[in-house]
């Protein structure tokens, strides 16, 4: 069976500052991975998607991730955070094939950012 | 832009009370997801539908039944609700296999 894990529930970062938001998973072969936002009392957002081809992926709003096979991990970042990006971000994943692809999401990390 | 609406934003029920939950979607998407968002849970799979009158149990189905009887419209139904089910549910859909998943604003629902 599939999982995801974001270690953190929290991550405080200070406007201007990089920002890492992490992710772990487990999944059979090579997995499709996804990141999500949802700002206060709003659905969830797509940001980015990895699938195959390069490991740096880039998304909206200025986010990336780097999906790295080895650490099972795939790291959301943004150079330079702001205000705005305070929210929550979850971390989704499913397998390749085979069973009802259904993703799994992690259970959210809840960015902060300070003026 | 892909649109996913859900029939209330809040909603307030009495335990043991019917409660239906409407999701429409307009991108002709086969697949539609309901969800349900609790603090430090984050998302659990409730039921989900790749087609029409299609229907899979997901990680929480107990005291849950779904409709589907149009493509763009998914309904969540709390058959006799109680208080455990008060909570945020969130409906999504997208295509078939499973990729990115289009969300509806939510609905919170407090059950008394």
């Amino acid at each position: 069976a599939q999982s995801v894990a974001q270690p953190e529930d929290q991550v405080n970062v200070a406007e201007g500052n990089p920002l890492t938001v992490k992710c772990t998973y487990s999944v059979s072969g090579n997995p499709y991975l996804f990141w999500y936002v949802q700002y206060p009392n709003r659905g969830l957002q797509f940001l980015l998607k990895y699938i195959t081809g390069d490991n740096l992926v880039k998304g909206s709003y200025g986010f990336e991730a780097e999906f790295n096979k080895s650490q099972t991990s795939f790291h959301l970042k943004k150079p330079s955070a702001l205000v705005s990006d305070s929210a929550l971000y979850f971390c989704a994943v499913r397998p390749p094939s085979g069973g009802s692809y259904i993703p799994t999401f992690g259970r959210g990390t809840s960015l902060i950012v300070h003026p | 832009d892909v649109k996913v609406t859900q029939s209330s934003r809040y909603l307030v029920k009495r335990t043991g009370e019917k409660v239906f939950l409407e999701c429409v979607q307009d991108m002709d998407h086969e697949n539609m997801f309901w969800y349900r968002q609790d603090p430090g849970l984050g998302l659990r799979l409730i039921y989900f539908s790749y087609d029409v009158k299609m229907k899979e149990k997901g990680d929480i189905p107990e005291g849950y039944s779904v409709s589907r009887e149009k493509k763009e419209r998914f309904s969540l139904i709390l058959e006799s609700a109680s208080t455990n089910q008060t909570s945020m549910y969130l409906c999504a859909s997208g295509v078939w296999p499973p990729d990115t998943q289009y969300f509806g604003p939510g609905t919170r629902l407090t059950v008394l």
